[in-house]
């Protein structure tokens, strides 16, 4: 079966921290990405993977970066955590080609950021 | 404008119900079309894709419009089970990805 494992499920921060939030994919897949969900604005891009090391900015990526060092893990990194990043984060794959719009979610993150 | 808009609702239908969103979208470039399902608290998940000719999945039907720029999702007899938020996106690539904001639905006994 199918596994997007985010590594906590809840996790609650003070303002300025180093923030890691880690993802492992089981699939292969090539493309791994990173969402924020907030109430009324949907799911917007964070980054967005196509390979190793490989790395693309989404729609928001102030304040935020990633790193992938191997095919199956996506981490994403809050360098100094600020009380309007406390959101839902979701960690999301899929395959590179005719089905890369078929995304795999993980169970998300709910930060808070305090 | 949102890239994909969607009434946000909530509708509230009652068991056995047909019920049916709407989502438009902007990018005239997109080329793939989905609907996602959420359940309350929990990830996304793929319900079906939406092809040009339209598509059923049992009592899931979705539609495209391409003139128009805009998507369907039809529920028929719907069942409790069905009650979630639904998302709509449109793709032009992966890095391409637009989310709509989502419509609640409830189905009452």
């Amino acid at each position: 079966d199918v596994k997007v494992t985010q590594s906590s499920r809840y996790l609650v921060k003070r303002t300025g921290e180093k923030v890691f939030l880690e993802c492992v994919q089981d699939m292969d897949h090539e493309n791994m990405f990173w969402y924020r969900q907030d109430p009324g604005l949907g799911l917007r891009l964070i980054y967005f993977s196509y390979d190793v090391k490989m790395k693309e900015k989404g729609d928001i990526p102030e304040g935020y970066s990633v790193s992938r060092e191997k095919k199956e893990r996506f981490s994403l990194i809050l360098e100094s955590a600020s009380t309007n990043q406390t959101s839902m984060y979701l960690c999301a794959s899929s395959f590179r080609g005719g089905d890369m719009a078929k995304l795999f979610f993980g169970s998300g993150t709910q930060l808070s950021v305090l | 404008r949102k890239e994909v808009e969607q009434d946000p609702g909530p509708f509230n239908v009652p068991e056995g119900a047909t019920v049916a969103f709407n989502c438009t979208y902007s990018n005239s470039a997109s080329q793939s079309f989905f609907w996602y399902r959420q359940d309350c608290r929990k990830e996304p998940k793929l319900l079906m894709s939406v092809y040009s000719s339209g598509n059923e999945d049992g009592r899931f039907t979705a539609q495209l419009n391409r003139a128009s720029q805009y998507i369907s999702l039809l529920i028929r007899d719907s069942k409790l089970s069905d009650s979630a938020t639904y998302l709509c996106v449109a793709s032009g690539s992966a890095r391409q990805l637009t989310f709509g904001s989502g419509t609640q639905l409830t189905v009452l006994p």
